[in-house]
């Protein structure tokens, strides 16, 4: 298992409600991205952190936002929630980016937050 | 943007039998693909990535082979186990964006 964990492990909401959720990325890890993945699908790209900056969005409105910490762990905050957020959210950590070179880092995943909006 | 495509998306083998899942790549400047394996609500695991510069990768039952020229990309399990049942993930990074695009996975069924 890999030192990735996330808060908390389910989760309850309604329409319009607003949540938070937590991860703290493996030691030694300064970069965090978050993905959705929804039944039966692979794990969509929501945004990336490096060094408590957003670093790299994928296709998620702005309703999807979040922070990373002095010490890199991380929150994905998502407003205004819909039926469709329903799905595994899922932190993965990983060392610096590759910067430059593009080389990429080995990305080591937390165990997710099962979100379910009714 | 970079598209990633997986084939197939279910797969059944018999134990001892090999699994060849192949995953297909749209840009050009990918230069990083790790492969992932998902056991029914779990997390996804790294099992093998390679990088642009290197044609093959190998670890123990576990291959990864690259074609950039086609671009595209296999995983090879060979002496398959029932424990190899799962569902795995190919991705791919593009160069300089911090972005990691997923196929749609392949469910693995090894019968015993």
């Amino acid at each position: 298992e890999t030192g990735v964990t996330q808060s908390p492990t389910h989760l309850i909401k309604t329409r319009g409600q607003q949540v938070t959720l937590r991860c703290s990325s493996q030691s030694g890890h300064n970069t965090v991205s978050w993905y959705q993945q929804a039944l039966g699908q692979g794990p969509q790209f929501i945004f990336q952190y490096y060094r408590e900056e957003e670093n790299g969005r994928g296709n998620f409105p702005p309703r999807f936002s979040g922070l990373q910490f002095p010490n890199y762990s991380s929150e994905l905050n998502v407003n205004a929630l819909e039926l469709d957020d329903s799905a595994l959210y899922l932190c993965a950590s990983s060392t610096e980016y590759g910067g430059w070179t593009g080389e990429g880092n080995e990305q080591f995943f937390g165990p997710g937050t099962r979100l379910t909006v009714l | 943007g970079e598209n990633v495509e997986q084939h197939p998306s279910t797969l059944s083998v018999q134990e001892g039998d090999s699994a060849v899942i192949k995953c297909t790549y749209s840009d050009s400047a990918s230069n990083y693909f790790p492969w992932y394996k998902q056991e029914l609500g779990k997390r996804p695991q790294l099992i093998i990535d390679i990088r642009s510069n290197v044609g093959e990768k190998k670890d123990q039952r576990i291959a990864v082979t690259l074609n950039k020229t086609a671009k595209h990309f296999s995983l090879h399990i060979t002496e398959t186990q029932p424990e190899d049942s799962a569902v795995y993930f190919c991705a791919g990074k593009v160069s300089n964006f911090n972005k990691f695009y997923f196929g749609s996975g392949t469910k693995l069924n090894v019968k015993p």
